[in-house]
């Protein structure tokens, strides 16, 4: 069946805009979760779903990152007033349990200039 | 924060060559998984052990898991350029957060056809 799909796959953005990151999660998975990978470093957590409710949003950097998942299925992580420390590759998985394995999509690479 | 560290950074061999990178991390866990990152792609999940497993086959690989060491080896053998890309070793802390993976920072493997 299809995996993961995250688009856009590249994203450029001026500092001080806002962008939008679109996570699609193989269907029927409960559990929702989004990840930022700075260059040359592990994945780091940022955000939980568990159907639309968001149960853990600890790993958020700041306040300008929102991430929601109104119908339980698709999830948007947005990033307001981009500074360049944003600049990163946000990575969404999905799986069917919080305690499953995590099934990552590809990611979007964001580039703030 | 990173939990686990692997070892080495990188690691460069030729086709046919055993390869092992290993990890170490910092708190007790419930599982311990290895994912695969080629360039430009997610993550993809290579196997999972549990803290009361000590040794886990799939193919070509072999996961090793020490507690009271607080490490795990990923051995692949009969390498093959294919086999191209960074590995991260990934822990979920037991306890109430056990959903939050945590990631090494990766050791990039270059297998020279």
């Amino acid at each position: 069946g299809a995996g993961v799909s995250q688009s856009p796959r590249y994203k450029v953005a001026k500092r001080g805009q806002d962008v939008a990151l679109r996570c699609d999660p193989i269907s029927g998975h409960v559990s929702l979760f989004w990840y930022q990978q700075a260059l040359g470093q592990g994945p780091e957590f940022l955000t939980y779903f568990q159907n639309e409710a968001q149960l853990d949003k600890s790993g958020l950097p700041s306040d300008r990152f929102f991430a929601e998942r109104p119908e339980g299925s698709v999830s948007t992580l947005k990033i307001q007033r981009t500074q360049q420390e944003d600049s990163a590759v946000y990575l969404c998985a999905s799986s069917q349990g919080a305690k499953d394995t995590q099934y990552f999509g590809p990611g979007t690479r964001l580039t703030v200039l | 924060s990173q939990q686990g560290e692997e070892d080495p950074q990188a690691l460069s061999i030729q086709e046919g060559e055993n390869a092992t990178m290993n990890c170490s991390y910092k708190t007790s866990i419930n599982n311990l998984q290895w994912y695969r990152q080629n360039s430009g792609r997610g993550l993809v999940h290579l196997i999972l052990i549990r803290s009361n497993e000590r040794e886990k086959h799939s193919g070509r690989l072999r996961v090793t898991l020490d507690t009271s060491k607080k490490s795990s080896s990923l051995l692949i053998t009969a390498s093959r350029a294919a086999d191209t890309a960074s590995y991260f070793c990934a822990t979920d802390p037991s306890g109430g957060s056990n959903y939050k993976l945590t990631f090494g920072k990766g050791t990039l493997l270059t297998v020279n056809p």
